[in-house]
């Protein structure tokens, strides 16, 4: 089955502990994309990733890292959460950007960062 | 800057239609999307326009106007797993997509 899978679903933390989570494809798919979604804010872009060893920042990086060093996985790093990073975080794949190639998103990874 | 407006919340009635309405202001277009997501879950995808007019699936329409950068969802027979939240989407000049907050939509029996 063609997916997207993010792990953990839920994590509780605490201010300034590494934490990582991480993303998975099966498509084949060489866009990948890191969200948060927060209330009234809708869905804002991390980082995204238009193949293997290309990463770039989205809308609101700081605070975040990622890595694409295989096409099929995408993790993304909160190297000392705080607070303010508690959120839902959904990532994301397509085959491409340009034209009708929707994303696929995952189940999403709720943190809650005390 | 870049923009894109969507009404925060909807009420609707089992069996009837409801049009959710989409504007939005960036640099540049090449496409807009509508999501549907249900509480706690992923975004699924429902429809892209990149053309002017209209385009039918199902129970679900989306229209499009890119002179006045204006999109709707038009949703048909309602049913109340319809309740949810729709998401606007456009892809910018450089193939970035500008998300809108969503709009959530009730239905009622």
């Amino acid at each position: 089955e063609a997916q997207v899978t993010q792990n953990p679903r839920y994590l509780i933390t605490v201010t300034g502990k590494k934490l990582t989570v991480t993303c998975s494809q099966n498509m084949n798919h060489e866009y990948m994309s890191w969200y948060r979604q927060d209330p009234g804010l809708g869905l804002r872009q991390i980082y995204y990733s238009m193949n293997v060893e290309v990463t770039d920042k989205g809308d609101v990086p700081e605070g975040y890292k990622v890595s694409r060093k295989e096409k099929r996985n995408f993790p993304l790093i909160l190297e000392s959460p705080s607070p303010n990073q508690t959120s839902l975080y959904f990532c994301a794949s397509s085959s491409g950007v340009e034209g009708n190639q929707p994303q696929h998103f995952g189940d999403g990874t709720r943190l809650s960062i005390l | 800057g870049q923009n894109i407006d969507q009404p925060t919340e909807m009420t609707a009635t089992e069996g009837a239609i409801v049009q959710i309405n989409c504007t939005y202001q960036t640099s540049g277009f090449n496409g807009l999307f509508w999501y549907q997501q249900h509480a706690g879950e992923a975004p699924t995808f429902l429809s892209y326009n990149v053309l002017d007019g209209l385009e039918e699936k199902g129970r679900f329409s989306s229209f499009l106007s890119r002179s006045k950068g204006y999109s709707y969802l038009l949703l048909k027979e309602l049913q109340m797993k319809d309740s949810a939240s729709y998401l606007c989407a456009v892809l910018d000049s450089n193939y970035q997509l500008i998300w809108g907050a969503g709009t959530k939509l009730i239905i009622k029996p």
